[in-house]
């Protein structure tokens, strides 16, 4: 099993969709959790950063975690064509510099 | 915000030559930076672990001698593929953190390497 899991997808959702993203995770030490979007070619993009559970929320982006249940999600409002890309989830232990990413769930918003 | 920035953004090299992949962090002090490997459609394998003033920290099955990793100041590390061959074409990413780790990660926008 591995410590991060993503379903790759592809996600195809008509524009204007609330789109929901999730990544479980076995490690109960994980302290810290990201989201990053990577377009096409281009190097990861820092979305949210989350510490321990609860929900933060960020324009059309509210990030959840729920260290009970060892699940994170992204959600994103009012989807746009734009918001196509590959979102990543990633989670590190707090004191530790290194961390866990999952494999990326490619988004599809289509007009 | 912190900022990284990578270049090339791309190269195309021949096959036996080596290839210079630089890493800044352009607003941010970064003790430590990490190099990674994604192939099309996969996620990032982290390869090494750059710090500064030491030796990188190579994860299992990176060859160290391949992959020369330097990081000779807090805001610049550097990855060197040496005898490049095909099979290392794909695409590098480096990443640093302004903070202890905790606060995010930010990554430089890769370099697509070919070797030809």
């Amino acid at each position: 099993q591995k410590e991060v899991e993503q379903d790759p997808g592809p996600l195809s959702v008509p524009e204007g969709a609330i789109v929901s993203l999730n990544c479980t995770y076995s490690n109960s030490a994980f302290q810290y959790f990201m989201w990053y979007r990577q377009y096409s070619r281009k190097g990861p993009e820092l979305l949210m950063y989350t510490y321990s559970s609860g929900n933060k929320e960020d324009g059309r982006f509210t990030a959840q975690v729920d260290k009970s249940s060892k699940y994170i999600s992204l959600f994103i409002r009012d989807s746009q064509p734009s918001d196509s890309a590959t979102y990543l989830c990633a989670m590190n232990l707090g004191g530790s510099y290194i961390p866990t990413f999952g494999r990326g769930t490619s988004l599809i918003v289509h007009p | 915000g912190a900022v990284v920035s990578q270049h090339p953004s791309w190269v195309i090299c021949k096959s036996g030559t080596s290839v210079k992949i630089e890493c800044r962090s352009l607003d941010f002090q970064a003790t430590t930076m990490f190099w990674y490997r994604q192939f099309p459609k996969q996620s990032l394998m982290l390869m090494a672990t750059s710090n500064e003033g030491s030796k990188a920290t190579y994860e299992q099955g990176v060859e160290k001698d391949k992959f020369l990793i330097n990081h000779a100041s807090l805001t610049l590390s550097t990855l060197t593929v040496t005898s490049a061959h095909p099979e290392d074409s794909s695409f590098y990413i480096c990443s640093a953190s302004p903070g202890l780790g905790n606060y995010g990660y930010t990554f430089g926008s890769g370099t697509r390497l070919t070797v030809v």
